[in-house]
């Protein structure tokens, strides 16, 4: 069964600096996707940034970047210029590629507060 | 509306009563997913549903728990019988099912259940 780990419950940064989410995961699988979330108090779920693990270069979206090592079954996210609205849970998810259900497995979440 | 909805937003009941939670997904979307997020703890998948098909319901944590989908659009997910650490949000997600490439899962914005 896939695991999904989250070391960090809480971190906190200053507006304008860069953070780096841990997550680290465990499969036996060798295609999936990768995914991070963010969750402000609103609730709504929103995606971040997603990694097909059979490609090797790393995602970007905009400030937001991972470092994914797949030997390693390591995924982080990098938060550059963090803002204020980046303040939210943010949560890592693993997705098994092929038939069957496409459920997420999801870490249990670190929270964010960027700090004015 | 263009999203996935989820009513009610809030639900607060008493210990022992059944409620019902209900989720619209994307028109369109043919797969279905329940996760519930507890104090603490990430998300947790509880069931999902793809097309025709017999659901997933691997993850129902108990029978006091059960979902359906009629007409392969709205779900319902009931408990009966509700029990304190029901207390959690349910988030209700939808995404098309693809044979390449990943299933983008679009959450809503969730219920939260209160049980006293």
């Amino acid at each position: 069964a896939q695991t999904v780990t989250q070391s960090q419950p809480e971190m906190s940064v200053q507006e304008a600096e860069t953070v780096t989410l841990s997550c680290t995961y465990d499969t036996s699988e060798n295609n999936y996707y990768l995914f991070w979330y963010k969750q402000p108090p609103s609730r709504q779920m929103i995606l971040v940034i997603r990694q097909e693990a059979y490609k090797q270069q790393n995602a970007t979206e905009n400030r937001f970047s991972v470092n994914f090592q797949k030997a390693a079954k390591s995924f982080s996210l990098k938060i550059s210029d963090s803002q204020l609205g980046d303040t939210a849970m943010y949560f890592c998810a693993f997705m098994k590629h092929g038939s069957g259900t496409y459920k997420y497995i999801f870490g249990t979440g670190t929270r964010l507060k960027v700090l004015a | 509306g263009a999203g996935v909805s989820q009513s009610p937003s809030n639900k607060v009941t008493e210990k022992g009563k059944d409620v019902e939670l209900r989720c619209d997904p994307i028109s369109g979307h043919t797969a279905l997913y329940w996760y519930r997020q507890s104090l603490g703890q990430g998300l947790e998948f509880l069931i999902y549903f793809q097309g025709n098909s017999a659901p997933d319901k691997s993850g129902l944590p108990s029978d006091r728990f059960s979902a359906e989908r009629t007409g392969g659009s709205v779900s319902t997910l009931t408990i009966q019988r509700t029990q304190q650490e029901d207390s959690a949000v349910y988030l209700c997600a939808s995404s098309l099912v693809r044979a390449s490439g990943y299933n983008e899962q679009f959450f809503g914005p969730g219920t939260r259940l209160t049980v006293l």
